[in-house]
């Protein structure tokens, strides 16, 4: 089945370093979403990505989608304590007529160790 | 309402008892989702209704889960004779049926606070 797949599962980082975390969809995905969730809370959307080939910044956060639309990738720049949490991309279920639902990766657990 | 609320925030039981979540999707929002999250862990799928149409129950994992949408606003998840496994973080959300495109799509999905749920 439609597998959405997120690698590295943690990730330990020194306060300042650079962080990445990447998502690889088994089918062409027609958008991606990611998510973060702070310890102790819920899931909150962060962007979305429709587009072959897009990049989206927020402040420190840089979003790509892939040409094929089939991986996606979080890049943070000069990781802060405050992007502690778990991130996670999700991109649109297909399953014979379930449209509208979404199918998330498992997430990326960042650390930053100040 | 401002955001999607749960409750319980936070529910204690003894095996074998019944419990009922309730969740309060966002005005307007026709598409509702639970979830459960064990400690650590994913989003593990378990329902996911979408306006008057049939919901989709492909992720409840068991029979005793169930849930139900009335008045196509509020839904409850209903678990018969919880059992240790259980324990976890149930999360509702919520979403437009309609992207920004207009086009029917998988929209943003905003979650509530979750029910954490403790079978001892």
């Amino acid at each position: 089945g439609q597998q959405v797949m997120q690698i590295p599962q943690y990730q330990h980082v020194q306060e300042g370093e650079d962080f990445t975390t990447y998502c690889n969809s088994s089918t062409t995905l027609s958008n991606i979403q990611w998510y973060k969730q702070r310890p102790g809370g819920h899931p909150v959307f962060l962007i979305q990505l429709v587009k072959s080939g897009e990049v989206k910044k927020q402040k420190r956060l840089t979003f790509q989608f892939g040409e094929a639309k089939k991986n996606s990738s979080l890049h943070i720049t000069a990781t802060q304590t405050t992007d502690v949490g778990t991130y996670f991309c999700a991109g649109p279920l297909w399953n014979g007529g379930s449209q509208g639902n979404l199918i998330f990766g498992k997430g990326t657990k960042l650390s930053v160790k100040p | 309402g401002a955001g999607v609320s749960q409750s319980p925030s936070n529910k204690v039981t003894e095996k074998g008892k019944d419990v009922e979540l309730r969740c309060d999707p966002i005005s307007g929002h026709t598409a509702l989702y639970w979830y459960r999250q064990s400690l650590g862990q994913g989003l593990e799928f378990l329902i996911y209704f979408q306006g008057n149409s049939a919901p989709d129950k492909s992720g409840l994992p068991s029979d005793r889960f169930s849930a139900e949408r009335t008045g196509g606003s509020v839904s409850t998840l209903t678990i018969q004779r919880t059992q240790q496994e259980d324990s976890a973080v149930y999360l509702c959300a919520s979403s437009s049926p309609y992207g920004a495109s207009g086009f029917r799509t998988a929209d943003t999905q905003y979650f509530g606070p979750g029910t954490r749920l403790t079978v001892l």
